[in-house]
Parts: structure tokens; C-alpha cells; sequence
């Protein structure tokens, strides 16, 4: 079946460590996003690649760092510049359209990465 | 631009009443708009989407959206709450096309009172 893997499910990371965040994709999807998830706040875009070897800053981008040398995966790393990265990260996917319409697209999102500074 | 504004963080509603979920929009380009639900530490599952087809769009678990342009709403609803149907629910506004961000709401918890 077509989807979105994240790993690990939980991430523990001691202060001043990078940790990276996984995200694998089958679904042949040309855009990946990454958002991040806080209680009350909705969720917030990180970064997002529309395709290989670009991806652009979404609004909270500080302290984290993406790569996407590969279509199907768009990994996520958190530095120690970002001072509270406690929370909930999410990885998506979709295809891009270039006219409206019903078409076959959708939003596909993994099952998230729930990170904790301890 | 685009914003999204749900209206209530939170509603409670008695099992096998009707169910409501607020949400207004605002954006300066035609407008896709999704309802996503959320179960407590799951990703997002897609229940429904408008993207300038028919204004009544029916979704999964038997909810349903009506887009009215002309309030920039674009409300959920569901006729007879289930138990299941407890979960954490947004409210998102994308392009219609080319650039897909999506913009989400800050969610609206639904509670169902057994």
C-alpha cells in the first residue's frame, strides 16, 4: 500500500544535539512538507520541497535544517539552535496540480514523530 | 494570504446528536478548503475537500461541509454523532493550484458525551 512512513515514532534528545527526523514516501508525490505541532497552535510549516534538490523555508523555520536528494524521502533535522523543539512533527506529501479542478489529489500525511528534550 | 479561523477549540455533544464544527476562511485566491481529522497521536486523515466543484461536499463517516462563499465559511457537519467520531478536527485553506501550502486552523476538539 501507498503512504507516508515516519521514524521513529518517539525521539528523545538531549540538549545540544542534532537529531534527524525520517520521512519516506511511495506515492510518487512531487511535494513533501514538514510541520510542526503544538497543543492550541495548530500546526505551523517548517519547510517544504516541491522537488529534488530545492526545497524552500515555511514560517518557523529557524533551527532546523531539510534535505531532499531523493523524491521519496525529505528528511528533517533539528539542531540545537532551535531552542524549544518539543512537539509533534508531521510529514506530508501531494502532487502538485497546474489547473483547478476535482483531479486525484489529496494531502497524505505520516503518522508523526513525537520529539521530547529531556 | 490566506487564513483560516475556526470558531470553537472545543464542542461537546451528546451521542447521536447533531454535530457542528465552525470554520471561516479568508483568502485572496481562489480557495481548496479541507476538513482533517485527528486522533491523539495519529497523523491527519483527510474527511472531505472543496476545490470549486460542487459547493456540498460529502465526506468520510458521514460528514459533510457546505462552502458558502459569500459568508467565506466552510462549517462540518454530521447528523448523528458517533463515539468514534471524538477527535481533534481543522479546518485548511490551500491554492487551487500551483503553490499547495496548506494554511491549517488551530483545531477544534470534539468531545462526545456518551
Amino acid at each position: 500500500d501507498g503512504g507516508i512512513t515516519q521514524s521513529p515514532k518517539y525521539l528523545f534528545r538531549k540538549e545540544g544535539q542534532n537529531v534527524t527526523l525520517s520521512c519516506e514516501q511511495n506515492l510518487n508525490h512531487d511535494a513533501m512538507y514538514w510541520y510542526r505541532q503544538d497543543p492550541g497552535q495548530g500546526l505551523r510549516l517548517i519547510y517544504y520541497s516541491q522537488i529534488v534538490n530545492d526545497f524552500q523555508k515555511g514560517d518557523i523555520a529557524e533551527g532546523y535544517s531539510v534535505s531532499r536528494e531523493k523524491k521519496e524521502s525529505f528528511p528533517l533535522t533539528v539542531t540545537s539552535a532551535q531552542k524549544n523543539p518539543t512537539a509533534f512533527y508531521l510529514c506530508a506529501s501531494s502532487i502538485i496540480r497546474v489547473s483547478p479542478g476535482r483531479g486525484n489529489y489529496g494531502y497524505t500525511f505520516g503518522s508523526g514523530t513525537r520529539l521530547t528534550v529531556v | 494570504a490566506q487564513s483560516v479561523t475556526q470558531l470553537d477549540s472545543h464542542v461537546s455533544v451528546s451521542e447521536g446528536t447533531p454535530v457542528l464544527l465552525r470554520c471561516n476562511y479568508s483568502s485572496s485566491y481562489s480557495p481548496s478548503l479541507f476538513w482533517y481529522v485527528q486522533h491523539p497521536n495519529k497523523g491527519l486523515q483527510l474527511l472531505l475537500k472543496y476545490t470549486s466543484a460542487a459547493t456540498l461536499v460529502k465526506g468520510i463517516n458521514g460528514f459533510e461541509a457546505e462552502f458558502k462563499k459569500s459568508e467565506t465559511s466552510f462549517h462540518l457537519t454530521k447528523p448523528s454523532a458517533h463515539m468514534s467520531d471524538a477527535a481533534e478536527y481543522f479546518c485548511v485553506v490551500s491554492r487551487t493550484f500551483g503553490n499547495e501550502k496548506l494554511t491549517f486552523g488551530t483545531g477544534t476538539r470534539l468531545t462526545i458525551i456518551p
